[in-house]
């Protein structure tokens, strides 16, 4: 089974601070993906990634930049972090070949509270 | 830009009953996936279903089952009887056959459902 894990499932952290949400997935998967979920607004897309050290930008990423420094590893960085930031985040990682019908496997979230 | 609907922000089921969630989806486009996703409480989401848009047969997974209506843009999810373990919520999503961004899955805001004992 694929296995996408997450740093952390649960993080608080100060208004203005730098955080590191991290992600790693074990299938050699090309496409990684993080999203920002909140109640209402189902998920949306921050950020997603077809390759080592490519990235594009999703539908909301004002506020977050990313890294892709290796296959497996894609990290997701809030610059100066603010509690419009308080969400939980899931990342989920595909077989390459988008526009296909293979799913995307998702990991269990960082319910991340900024204060 | 293709459009995702769930109607239903919440549902009630009783064990043992049937119960269909609904999604409809906006897209000019002829060649797409659609995908259910289920996410229990505290817990991993995951894949329900899947429908390729050029297949007119109805997809199927044990309990669960759609209707696709291509012509209606139409994707409902029906999950006959029912287990306190479905208790979730559910999502939809639209997949363009095209690569690249525009093969990003786009989520509908989710129906949570509950099962009564």
């Amino acid at each position: 089974d694929v296995k996408v894990t997450q740093s952390s499932r649960y993080l608080v952290k100060r208004t203005g601070e730098k955080v590191f949400l991290e992600c790693v997935q074990d299938m050699d998967h090309e496409n990684m993906f993080w999203y920002r979920q909140d109640p209402g607004l189902g998920l949306r897309l921050i950020y997603f990634s077809y390759d080592v050290k490519m990235k594009e930008k999703g539908d909301i990423p004002e506020g977050y930049s990313v890294s892709r420094e290796k296959k497996e590893r894609f990290s997701l960085i809030l610059e100066s972090a603010s509690t419009n930031q308080t969400s939980m985040y899931l990342c989920a990682s595909s077989p390459i070949g988008t526009g296909s019908n293979q799913p995307q496997h998702f990991g269990d979230g960082t319910r991340l509270s900024i204060l | 830009a293709q459009t995702v609907t769930q109607s239903q922000p919440e549902m009630s089921v009783q064990e043992a009953e049937t119960v269909t969630l609904s999604c409809t989806y906006d897209t000019s486009e002829s060649d797409y996936y659609l995908f259910w996703y289920k996410q229990p409480p505290s817990r991993q989401m995951i894949l329900v279903i899947r429908q390729e848009a050029y297949k007119q047969q109805n997809a199927t997974e044990n309990r669960f089952s759609v209707n696709f209506q291509k012509a209606a843009k139409s994707f409902s999810l029906k999950i006959s009887d029912s287990q306190l373990g479905d208790a979730a919520m559910y999502f939809c999503a639209y997949r363009s056959a095209r690569g690249g961004s525009q093969g990003n899955l786009i989520f509908g805001k989710g129906t949570k459902l509950s099962v009564k004992p």
